[in-house]
């Protein structure tokens, strides 16, 4: 079983059109991060929350707009996206951002957008 | 400069043998972490193995070992009796415990596929 699930798996959407995906994890963990990753590519990063609080966004624009409502809750706000946009986010967990070289992360399955 | 680079974009294998998947990394800083990720066609990213840098024995998962070579800067992955199942991209990934945030930097990945 994913330890971290996100929904929804497939989201077709409109440039015009607000929608959001959500992350859930129950280890625990205190670190979430959204990753967005093109086909045969590697992950992104695009924001990272520690302790619920944002501690990293990765100069992303605006039309994603992340939220932590809390420890085991992941959202991404999208709006006003452009086709670029179509990818795979990918969300992640970890204990924390403590300065460990072990900071395994723990991924979902991720959600395939397509913006037409 | 990469930080991580994974020089071999796609390897075949036939079922049951080993296979090797490289990886050279680059960084300053003496603490850091090195990691392997498998990503199957489904998408989800499932962690393999990980190896600190100031680990004297290299790491070992299962059918999974991580051959690494300080000295070298190298860390490469060897999956031993090879199964179907192991075809999939793998992406080796560094986190460096003083620098760059604590943030994951992934190399371009290596596609596999086993052969029966």
């Amino acid at each position: 079983d994913t330890e971290v699930t996100q929904t929804p798996k497939h989201l077709v959407m409109g440039m015009t059109n607000k929608k959001s995906l959500k992350c859930e994890q129950h280890m625990g963990h205190r670190a979430m991060y959204w990753y967005k990753q093109k086909a045969k590519k590697p992950p992104e990063l695009m924001f990272v929350y520690s302790y619920e609080k944002l501690s990293i966004n990765e100069s992303v624009p605006s039309r994603f707009s992340p939220e932590c409502p809390n420890s085991s809750l992941l959202n991404l706000h999208l709006h006003a996206l452009q086709p670029e946009d179509s990818a795979l986010y990918l969300c992640a967990s970890s204990q924390d951002m403590a300065s460990s070289g072990a900071n395994v992360l723990t991924f979902g399955a991720g959600s395939r957008l397509t913006v037409l | 400069a990469q930080k991580i680079t994974q020089t071999q974009p796609g390897m075949f294998v036939q079922e049951k043998e080993a296979v090797t998947l490289d990886c050279t990394y680059d960084t300053s800083d003496p603490s850091y972490g090195l990691f392997w990720y498998k990503q199957p066609s489904s998408g989800e990213m499932i962690f393999l193995i990980y190896q600190g840098s100031y680990d004297q024995q290299n790491a070992t998962e299962g059918r999974y070992s991580l051959n690494f070579q300080k000295a070298r800067k190298s860390a490469n992955l060897v999956i031993s009796a090879s199964q179907l199942g192991d075809s999939a991209m793998y992406f080796c990934a560094m986190r460096e415990v003083n620098t760059n945030a604590g943030k994951s930097t992934f190399g371009d990945g290596t596609t596999l596929t086993v052969k029966p």
